[in-house]
């Protein structure tokens, strides 16, 4: 089975932090998400890479930076965290063939 | 990518048919249609694609209409696990990335 794992399930953290949530996929996708989850406003996409070292803004970029150093491995970094940043935040992965994308269990950050 | 829309919520009993519409009415002739599913607390699965054809796997069933303006999901025996949102998508096969954009889905609860 494909698996997309997230280093925390919950995270709380101080207004002003710098915040590292890292992604983990067992796949050898190419590609892989980072998107945000809010109730009533769905899941919006904040950046995603298609390849080690590139990556590409997704519709919600602002406030965020990511790092792909390696294939398996897609961080997204809060530079200064806020309180409208307090969010579900989930990871995804996909194949070249983006037929399907596989999710992770999502990380619940709090900044306080 | 086309937009979708879906009813906000629907109710079906166990063990029923559960039918899930979605209308894309301006979907291109290159853009597939995609179902995924979030139960709560976790990250979205999954589901099932289509471009004409209809198609079947073990979770659902698929069926496109003609003009391929609308389709339904079709879960044939529907359990209380099946409780969950379900997005509908639809987006060029190999668009930049493979990026998903989810709107707001329907909310499915299966009752006893």
């Amino acid at each position: 089975d494909v698996k997309v794992t997230q280093s925390s399930r919950y995270l709380v953290k101080r207004t002003g932090e710098k915040v590292f949530l890292e992604c983990v996929q067992d796949m050898d996708h190419e590609n892989m998400f980072w998107y945000r989850q809010d109730p009533g406003l769905g899941l919006r996409l904040i950046y995603f890479s298609y390849d080690v070292k590139m990556k590409e803004k997704g519709d919600i970029p602002e406030g965020y930076s990511v790092s792909r150093e390696k294939k398996e491995r897609f961080s997204l970094i809060l530079e200064s965290a806020s309180t409208n940043q307090t969010s579900m935040y989930l990871c995804a992965s996909s194949p070249v063939d983006r037929v399907s994308t596989f999710f992770g269990s999502g990380t619940q950050l709090s900044v306080l | 990518d086309a937009k979708t829309t879906q009813p906000t919520s629907m109710d079906c009993a166990e063990g029923r048919a559960a039918n899930l519409p979605c209308n894309h009415s301006t979907i291109s002739g290159n853009e597939y249609v995609y179902w995924y599913r979030q139960i709560h607390s976790q990250g979205p699965q999954y589901i099932i694609h289509g471009l004409k054809n209809n198609e079947t796997n073990e979770m659902a069933s698929l069926i496109i209409t003609e003009d391929r303006k609308s389709s339904t999901l079709i879960l044939p025996h529907a359990t209380l696990r099946d409780t969950a949102v379900y997005y509908c998508i639809v987006r060029v096969a190999f668009n930049q990335g493979g990026k998903l954009i989810f709107g707001q889905g329907t909310e499915l609860s299966v009752k006893p």
